[in-house]
């Protein structure tokens, strides 16, 4: 399975943007980049994916480097409740599978 | 998006004891659904993947006979840990999706604590 490295957390003020990188070097032609966070004692939430072009949503912003091998995902306005960890997967279209890494623990400063 | 509900979203029971727990999909039909498993402080661990209609295929070291699946329809998975001990205490959470497809909408989660 290709794997994602992403630092473990990052610290952000509140209403300030954030970016959440995530490196993926041995990334397929077909791999999708999936985002997803997950708020403290819940399931995880979906935010967003992508191929290769950037992707917009209502949540964040996914920046996807040229070469597929690292991406970022932007949050324009970082608020209190954004405060979560945030895991980058890689998801082929052969597979069903979902497999989670450490993930990155944003911490949202007031 | 879809909306997935886990019922109940805590229990404590007692060591030796059997717990099942629900996961629906409410507003969708999930041809897949899985079962992850998450220890404090730690990220999820998939243990099981169950598609309706079919036997779920369980991950490497997850015990078959301990952790019964069940999926019985498009809208409902069920989680059976048979005689559970303490070790078994964990945060269970379920996700559905549609095969190939990578979105996957979670449950909030079932906490168990077996005492």
């Amino acid at each position: 399975d290709a794997k994602t490295t992403q630092p473990n957390s990052m610290e952000s003020n509140e209403e300030e943007p954030v970016h959440l990188p995530c490196n993926h070097s041995t990334i397929s032609g077909t791999d999708y980049i999936h985002w997803y966070r997950q708020l403290p004692s819940q399931g995880p939430e979906y935010v967003i994916h992508g191929l290769t072009s950037n992707v917009n949503n209502r949540m964040a912003s996914l920046a996807i480097a040229e070469d597929r091998k690292s991406s970022t995902l932007i949050l324009h306005r970082a608020t209190l409740r954004d405060a979560a960890v945030y895991y980058c997967i890689l998801f082929g279209n052969a597979g069903n599978m979902l497999t989670f890494g450490g993930g990155t623990r944003l911490m949202v400063k007031p | 998006g879809a909306v997935v509900s886990q019922h109940p979203s805590w229990v404590i029971c007692k060591s030796g004891t059997s717990v099942k727990i629900e996961c629906r999909s409410l507003d969708f039909q999930a041809t897949t659904m899985f079962w992850y498993r998450q220890f404090p402080k730690q990220s999820l661990m998939l243990m099981a993947t169950s598609n309706e209609g079919s036997k779920a295929t369980y991950e490497q070291g997850v015990e078959k006979d301990k952790f019964l699946i069940n999926h019985a329809s498009l809208t409902l998975s069920t989680l059976t840990v048979t005689s559970a001990h303490p070790e078994d205490s964990s945060f269970y959470i379920c996700s559905a999706g549609t095969r190939g497809r990578g979105e996957q909408y979670f449950g909030p989660g079932t906490r168990l604590t077996v005492t």
